[in-house]
C-alpha cells in the first residue's frame, strides 16, 4: 500500500530555537494533508492542516510546507519550548481514513 | 466539554478472554474510527465507520469486532482471536461521511495488555 514516512525518527532541539519535522509521502493522489502531536500516553492532538491547492499554510507558531513535486511535508516549529516534547505524525487522505506515518519524538533540551 | 471518551484507560486481558473498549463521543460526529498503536509505531486503522449501522474494515480488522448501533457510540471488542492485542488502542470521529478529507477527533486511548 500506500507510506506516509518520516526522516528522522528522532529530533533534538534546544530551547528557543526553531524544530522542522520533515515527512515523505508517496501517493500522489493525496490531496489532504494533516500534522498531529502526541504526547505519552495521550491520545493525539491536531495542529494543523493543509490541502494540495496549497503549498504553505500557517497557524500559531507552526508553519506546515507542502512540496507537491517531490512528495515532502514539513512542520516548521518557531521558539520551541519544553512543552513541544511529543512525538509528531503526519498523516495523508487513505482513500477512506487518515494513514498515518510512524511519528518523529521531538525532545526539547533547556 | 465536547469530545470523545475512552473506557477504560488500562485493560487487561486473559487468554481466550473476549474484551470490549469503549468509546463514546458527544460531538454530533457521523464518522468514527478505531486505530492500534504499538510502541514506536504509527497509527493503524482497525475499523471506521461512516454512519449509524454501517462499518468497514480498516487494514487490520482480524481478531477484532465492532458496532455502530448509536451515532454517539463505537465499541470495539479484541476477540480471542487477535493474537498479539497488547497494543494502545485510539478512537477517533470526524465530522463529514467523506472522512479522509477531514481531521480526526482523538480520545485519550486504552492501554490493553495481556496478564
Amino acid at each position: 500500500g500506500e507510506n506516509v514516512g518520516l526522516h528522522l525518527p528522532t529530533l533534538s532541539v534546544q530551547e528557543g530555537d526553531n524544530s522542522i519535522i520533515n515527512c515523505a509521502y508517496s501517493n500522489s493522489a493525496s490531496d489532504y494533508f494533516i500534522w498531529y502531536k502526541q504526547e505519552s500516553g495521550k491520545g493525539p492532538q491536531f495542529i494543523i492542516d493543509i490541502r494540495s491547492n496549497m503549498d504553505k499554510r500557517q497557524g500559531q507558531r507552526v508553519t506546515v510546507l507542502l512540496n507537491k513535486t517531490v512528495k515532502h511535508l514539513s512542520l516548521q516549529i518557531a521558539a520551541t519550548q519544553p512543552g513541544d516534547s511529543a512525538v509528531y505524525f503526519c498523516a495523508e487522505n487513505g482513500g477512506y481514513a487518515l494513514n498515518f506515518g510512524k511519528g518523529t519524538s521531538l525532545l526539547v533540551t533547556p | 466539554d465536547g469530545g470523545i471518551t475512552q473506557s477504560p484507560k488500562y485493560l487487561f486481558r486473559k487468554e481466550g478472554q473476549n474484551v470490549t473498549l469503549s468509546c463514546e463521543q458527544n460531538l454530533n460526529h457521523d464518522a468514527m474510527y478505531w486505530y492500534r498503536q504499538d510502541p514506536g509505531q504509527g497509527l493503524r486503522l482497525i475499523y471506521y465507520s461512516q454512519i449509524v449501522n454501517d462499518f468497514q474494515k480498516g487494514d487490520i480488522a482480524e481478531g477484532y469486532s465492532v458496532s455502530r448501533e448509536k451515532k454517539e457510540s463505537f465499541p470495539l471488542t479484541v476477540t480471542s482471536a487477535q493474537k498479539n492485542p497488547t497494543a494502545f488502542y485510539l478512537c477517533a470521529s470526524s465530522i463529514a461521511v467523506r472522512a479522509a478529507e477531514e481531521k480526526l477527533f482523538f480520545g485519550s486511548g486504552t492501554q490493553l495488555s495481556v496478564l
